[in-house]
């Protein structure tokens, strides 16, 4: 059965600091992998995904995730955080050979502090 | 842009009452979702759907059903709300043609259930 992991349930980083959220994957075949951000009393806002090619996918808002296949994370990153950045975050998996539901991960609510 | 709206953003509503969460999207995409979202559980699948007319059971369906009598249209029923329904309820909605395509979220709906 396919998962997702996010191990952190809270992240805090100093502003200007670089940011990572951590998640790993189980899929039995080739994943889709993505990272959805919420802030607050908001829906969900598409980040990043990846799907075959470059193992660095940027994203919006100048975040970006390493796809590790021998790892099996897809960690989300920002090399300068910004106090804006602070809200929960989601990563989520698709099963290339299954139906066309994603596996949300529970979170990380992420702190900016100034 | 996709734009996927639902019909309340706070809802309050007494033990054994029948509730209904619209969601409509303006993108003509073929797939719906229902998630609800829970402080440490993350997102949970309740019900989707593929076409008109047409609905799958997601991961907890109990409690609830649905509805898709258009395209652009998907409702959540609780038949008799009772207070462990109490949530953020999310519509999301994606295009058929591509699997890897991310899914796009309404802003939510904050049921209470008294």
């Amino acid at each position: 059965a396919q998962s997702v992991a996010q191990p952190e349930d809270q992240v805090n980083v100093a502003e200007g600091n670089p940011l990572t959220v951590k998640c790993t994957y189980s899929v039995s075949g080739n994943p889709y992998l993505f990272w959805y951000v919420q802030y607050p009393n908001r829906g969900l806002q598409f980040l990043l995904k990846y799907i075959t090619g470059d193992n660095l996918v940027k994203g919006s808002y100048g975040f970006e995730a390493e796809f590790n296949k021998s790892q099996t994370s897809f960690h989300l990153k920002k090399p300068s955080a910004l106090v804006s950045d602070s809200a929960l975050y989601f990563c989520a998996v698709r099963d290339m050979n299954r139906d066309d539901k994603i596996i949300f991960g529970k979170g990380t609510r992420l702190h900016i502090l100034p | 842009d996709v734009k996927v709206t639902q019909s309340s953003r706070y809802l309050v509503k007494r033990t054994g009452e029948k509730v209904f969460l619209e969601c409509v999207q303006d993108m003509d995409h073929e797939n719906m979702f229902w998630y609800r979202q829970d402080p440490g559980l993350g997102l949970r699948l309740i019900y989707f759907s593929y076409d008109v007319k047409m609905k799958e059971k997601g991961d907890i369906p109990e409690g609830y059903s649905v509805s898709r009598e258009k395209k652009e249209r998907f409702s959540l029923i609780l038949e008799s709300a009772s207070t462990n329904q109490t949530s953020m309820y999310l519509c999301a909605t994606n295009p058929a043609e591509r699997t890897y395509n991310e899914q796009f979220f309404g802003p939510g709906t904050r049921l209470t259930v008294l």
